[in-house]
């Protein structure tokens, strides 16, 4: 039972380039969610997608877009990567919406330079 | 004032001692509360999880909700290297999603 798989898991992009991060989880969970972790700031939501066809802006939208492919997958798109960016990105699932249980993947370090 | 509030530590112990990572938070709708554990490099990982007001024991780990204080703990007892994570508090009110405190990064020393 693999959780939730994220892709790739580091990634260096030059300023200005765009990339899809992807990630897949076998759980059957209907809820999926994009977080990013940086050095004090702790984690800060980016997009949600409370069911497959849904997706909602988190704390930190700007710059970044979804796409619930299905139930299974949910990818993060940056489509002109910026230093700010720079961060440590992490997918999540759980059974509904904000209950308790969420299942992360062990996260995808991008540097944006 | 941040919703949910977490010293970030460091903090270390030697290892056998007695452990307690706490959390306040600000908004009283919020009822089921959690802690993750996080290795270095590693995501999040559900460690407790408590709807209720009181304590909840799971092995060396036990959970402690006063709901009249906005304050949460997490102890651990006779803690070990292994136990050298960042702990996360995570508060949900039951209508949108977590809301996760900065996490606490504990370091037991053999």
């Amino acid at each position: 039972n693999a959780g939730v798989t994220q892709t790739p898991k580091f990634q260096v992009l030059k300023t200005g380039q765009s990339m899809t991060l992807q990630c897949a989880q076998d759980m059957n969970h209907n809820s999926m969610y994009w977080y990013r972790q940086d050095p004090g700031m702790g984690l800060r939501l980016i997009y949600y997608s409370a069911s497959e066809g849904t997706t909602d802006k988190g704390e930190v939208p700007n710059g970044y877009n979804v796409s619930r492919l299905n139930k299974r997958e949910f990818s993060l798109r940056l489509e002109s990567a910026a230093p700010s960016q720079t961060s440590v990105y992490f997918c999540a699932s759980s059974a509904e919406v904000g209950t308790g249980g969420y299942t992360f993947g062990s996260g995808t370090r991008l540097t944006v330079v | 004032q941040k919703e949910v509030e977490q010293d970030p530590g460091p903090l270390s112990v030697p290892e056998g001692a007695i452990v307690s990572l706490n959390c306040t938070y600000s908004n009283s709708a919020f009822q089921y509360f959690m802690w993750y554990r996080q290795y270095s490099r590693k995501g999040p990982e559900l460690l407790m999880y408590t709807y209720s007001s009181g304590n909840k024991e799971d092995g060396r780990f036990t959970a402690q909700v006063d709901k009249s204080s906005k304050y949460i703990s997490l102890f651990i007892r006779d803690s070990q290297p292994s136990d050298s994570a960042t702990y996360l508090c995570a508060i949900y009110s039951g209508y949108s999603t977590l809301t996760f405190g900065k996490g606490t990064m504990l370091l037991v020393s053999p």
